[in-house]
């Protein structure tokens, strides 16, 4: 089966830096996304995790260890449009080709 | 540009209707994906298609049925078995690699479907 883990909400201040956490427990799995999602809109890509350690893209980073199922996403010197919902999502590639979402985690920046 | 369009962005049907999302993308992309999202929830795969004339159901597909005659195309119809339809539904698409390539799934504005 598939389970993916994330909190549900969290809340940080403009400026600060912020860790968002993801556990999975899946099959046949290959890799990890984040992704970011603004209310009302489509998911947007941010980063994909193949091999274990941190790749850092501007001010986002994510974080993979497959030993431990465990991932993070570190958004620094966060901005208000930076409110949104991050979804964290595994990626099976063994023929299947599917991604399986975590519920997202909905991420509310304040002045 | 090249994109996924999805129409209409608010689609209103009465109960016991059938009605059909459309998802058309021009990436010329092998695999394409129909998700349901709910408030508060996660992402679901309904249905998904990785070639022309071959779909697979996802985890969510009863009460839902979908068609691929072309590449570019990928309509998926709520019918009136779907007990609870009212959802925000997402169309994707990705190009097929190997098991560890960056294949990331492009999605489209979405469409807010509401039964009353």
């Amino acid at each position: 089966g598939q389970n993916i883990d994330q909190p549900t909400e969290m809340t940080a201040t403009e400026g600060a830096i912020v860790q968002i956490n993801c556990t999975y427990q899946t099959s046949g799995f290959n890799g990890l996304f984040w992704y970011q999602q603004h209310a009302g809109e489509a998911p947007t890509f941010l980063s994909y995790n193949v091999l274990d350690g941190l790749e850092e893209k501007g001010r986002f980073s994510s974080f993979l260890s497959r030993s431990k199922g465990y991932s993070y996403l570190l958004l620094k010197e966060l901005q208000m449009k930076d409110s949104a919902s991050y979804l964290c999502a595994a990626y099976s590639g063994a023929g299947s080709y599917q991604l399986t979402f975590g519920k997202g985690t909905k991420l509310s920046v304040i002045p | 540009d090249g994109g996924i369009t999805q129409s209409p962005k608010y689609l209103f049907r009465k109960e016991g209707q059938n009605v059909t999302l459309s998802c058309e993308q021009n990436l010329n992309h092998d695999a394409m994906y129909w998700y349901r999202q709910d408030p508060g929830q996660g992402l679901r795969l309904i249905y998904y298609s990785q070639i022309v004339n071959d779909f697979q159901k996802g985890d969510i597909a009863e009460g839902y049925s979908v068609s691929r005659e072309k590449k570019e195309s990928f309509p998926l119809t709520v019918t009136s078995a779907q007990k609870n339809p009212t959802a925000f539904y997402l169309c994707a698409s990705s190009i097929l690699r190997s098991q560890t390539g960056d294949n990331e799934q492009f999605f489209g504005p979405g469409t807010r479907l509401t039964v009353l």
